[in-house]
């Protein structure tokens, strides 16, 4: 069966330190891949999506970059952390065809 | 552009009675999937039902059914038999060409 390992739970950064939240999946091979933010006592906010190595969308703009260096493996990342950047990060994988998205148990990202 | 609107941020419910949970969407596409997910106090998100568009008889998962009404562009949520495990926040969601919009959510709580 596919699982989603998604690390670490819980990150607290610095403001301006670099960021990287990492994201990989097994059982399944060529998944969509997406990165979402919810913000407190809000819905997911898409941030970033991908359909295969080294495709990246992203849906907002941000401080904030994705990477997809291997087929099951998904990056975010920042080389300078805000204030803003504060929140709870879900990565979420899907098969083809409109599949429902299955998500990681997300980090919860604090900026001091 | 897609979006989604669950106007109901908080809703009770006696346990074992009946609770519908609101939504409706917009969206330009044909060819869409509606779910709903859930997020217990522990965050993660777990997909408790989902309506392909295209299909006209109203998806149901034990006590978990949907009112899909496509002309309105409705699909409310309706937990029958409520029990103290299904207090958790309740996002619809939309998916067409690969991307999913969520709703701000509703928070469901269940009055023993």
């Amino acid at each position: 069966s596919q699982t989603i390992h998604q690390w670490p739970a819980t990150l607290v950064q610095p403001v301006g330190s670099p960021l990287s939240l990492e994201c990989t999946v097994e059982g399944t091979s060529n998944p969509n891949l997406y990165w979402y933010r919810q913000a407190a006592g809000r819905g997911l906010q898409l941030l970033f999506y991908s359909v295969g190595i080294g495709q990246i969308s992203s849906e907002v703009p941000q401080n904030l970059s994705a990477s997809r260096p291997q087929d099951r493996q998904f990056i975010l990342s920042s080389k300078k952390l805000l204030l803003s950047d504060s929140g709870f990060y879900l990565c979420a994988w899907s098969g083809v065809d409109n599949q429902p998205q299955h998500f990681g148990d997300g980090t919860r990202l604090s900026i001091l | 552009a897609q979006t989604v609107t669950q106007s109901q941020p908080e809703m009770s419910v006696q346990e074992a009675e009946t609770v519908t949970l609101s939504c409706t969407y917009d969206t330009s596409e044909s060819d869409y999937y509606l779910f709903w997910y859930k997020q217990p106090p522990s965050r993660q998100m777990i997909l408790v039902i989902r309506q392909e568009a295209y299909k006209q008889q109203n998806a149901t998962e034990n006590r978990f059914s949907v009112n899909f009404q496509k002309a309105a562009k409705s699909f409310s949520l309706k937990i029958s038999d409520s029990q103290l495990g299904d207090a958790a926040m309740y996002f619809c969601a939309h998916q067409g060409a690969q991307k999913l919009v969520f709703g701000q959510g509703t928070r469901l709580t269940i009055n023993p």
